[in-house]
């Protein structure tokens, strides 16, 4: 029974480059999360997602970032021509419903960029 | 805007003494929920609080809701080095779904 798997678990990127970030959500939950976290902080929340649909994308900026979650497959978060300002720890939680109670969060993609 | 606030932010203490760790904020949540966090990984759900006023222990840790479900707070006794890490309170603020924020964090270290 794995938990939220998230690969790859480090990525090294120059300046303009594309990362992407996969996450597969615990057996039997629909909905995902991804949210991003600087050293010495907490979490910023990035978008909700269920399949096939964008619920929230309020966190997320406005350009450059964007993040799907197909009918098969994993949830991929994408950042384009990536800055060095991106290097961080993005984390991917998945729950069974929207309820806040059984948030499980994979181990996390780090991203350092060049 | 920080929704959440956690104090302290770091904290450095013996094995053996107690600590509290406290995480408040202006907004209601409808849960509130604690993580600990250990280097390289990602947060693991520690407890969830829901009715105001509520405390839950978990053997050394205790939970505390506040009655307007706008703070909390963690209490560890007799901390073990075990016990390090950083340990974030995370709300749930109802929109149109629980939309879980977190607190900046409390890194705790546990000296032997």
């Amino acid at each position: 029974n794995a938990g939220v798997m998230q690969n790859p678990r480090h990525l090294v990127r120059r300046r303009g480059q594309e990362a992407r970030l996969r996450c597969s959500p615990m057996k039997g939950h629909s909905h995902v999360y991804w949210y991003r976290q600087l050293p010495e902080e907490g979490l910023k929340f990035m978008v909700y997602l269920q399949k096939e649909n964008i619920i929230d994308e309020s966190g997320m900026p406005k350009e450059r970032f964007s993040a799907e979650f197909p009918k098969e497959g994993p949830s991929i978060l994408r950042i384009q021509q990536v800055v060095r300002g991106d290097s961080a720890a993005y984390f991917c939680a998945s729950s069974q419903g929207s309820g806040a109670n059984v948030l499980t969060f994979g181990a996390g993609s780090r991203l350092t960029v060049l | 805007t920080q929704l959440l606030e956690q104090s302290p932010q770091f904290l450095s203490i013996q094995e053996g003494e107690n600590l509290t760790v406290y995480c408040n904020s202006s907004s209601v949540f409808s849960s509130l929920q604690w993580y600990r966090q250990e280097p390289g990984e990602g947060p693991v759900l520690l407890v969830t609080v829901v009715t105001g006023g509520e405390v839950k222990k978990l053997k050394r840790l205790t939970f505390q809701f506040g009655d307007a479900r706008k703070d909390s707070s963690l209490h560890i006794t007799a901390a073990q080095p075990g016990d390090t890490g950083l340990y974030l309170c995370a709300g749930a603020l109802r929109t149109s779904y629980d939309k879980v924020i977190f607190g900046p964090g409390t890194s705790l270290s546990v000296i032997p």
